[in-house]
């Protein structure tokens, strides 16, 4: 069956740099959630989006920005990247109308150095 | 490599009953283990979680869970369970800090008046 697909796997970037990690939820799920863990964290709520609208809001940094296009894939963008940036950020998707179908992606893991 | 049960899809209780959500995990080592709630549309809510030392867990909402090693499992429980307990909860385990958590498939609770 299909998974959530994220890419990419890994991201190495510099300090003050941009980032862009993308999901790809499972065909016909139209909610994308995203999550950051850091090391020794738990995976942190950031944003969700349904239907390309964002649907709920946790602790997602000013610097970051995300969004949902026709396709459901989202998209979250990093900039002016800093040290504590570095986390491993994954999305999940579902059917917003089924309470089941909640399926995480791998992961990106982003190093900021 | 790592697995994640949860036997039941579906739980229905009426409220003020009690409740045992059931999570199984397949693992070469004592992993971290988490559960997580999640309401419609919103983000997954750490309920509680263990590392080490004592088997048996607090969390929020009167939630509480026990690691059983010999049976592989970590069960989480609440003596009366409330309406808005209503809820898709999920079991996670990790190995390492960093490393992908593992998801259950969820147990969707619904609470009867």
């Amino acid at each position: 069956a299909a998974g959530v697909i994220q890419s990419p796997r890994h991201l190495i970037k510099e300090k003050r740099e941009t980032a862009t990690l993308k999901c790809y939820p499972i065909p016909r799920h139209d909610t994308v959630y995203w999550y950051q863990q850091g090391p020794g964290q738990d995976p942190q709520f950031l944003i969700s989006f349904y239907e390309k609208m964002q649907s709920d809001k946790g602790s997602i940094p000013d610097r970051f920005s995300a969004q949902q296009f026709s396709d459901y894939h989202s998209e979250l963008n990093m900039s002016s990247l800093e040290l504590g940036d570095s986390a491993l950020y994954f999305c999940a998707s579902s059917l917003a109308l089924k309470a089941r179908g909640y399926t995480f992606g791998s992961g990106t893991r982003l190093t900021v150095v | 490599a790592q697995s994640v049960t949860q036997p039941d899809i579906h739980i229905t209780v009426s409220e003020g009953a009690s409740l045992e959500l059931r999570c199984n995990y397949s693992y070469g080592a004592t992993p971290y283990l988490f559960w997580y709630v999640q309401s419609p549309g919103q983000g997954l809510q750490l309920l509680l979680k263990y590392f080490s030392g004592d088997t048996l867990v607090q969390g929020i909402k009167g939630f509480e869970a026990e690691f059983k090693r010999s049976q592989s499992s970590f069960n989480l429980r609440k003596p009366s369970v409330h309406w808005s307990d209503a809820a898709e909860y999920f079991c996670a385990v990790g190995y390492n800090y960093g490393q992908n958590f593992v998801f259950g498939p969820g147990t969707r609770l619904s609470v009867l008046p």
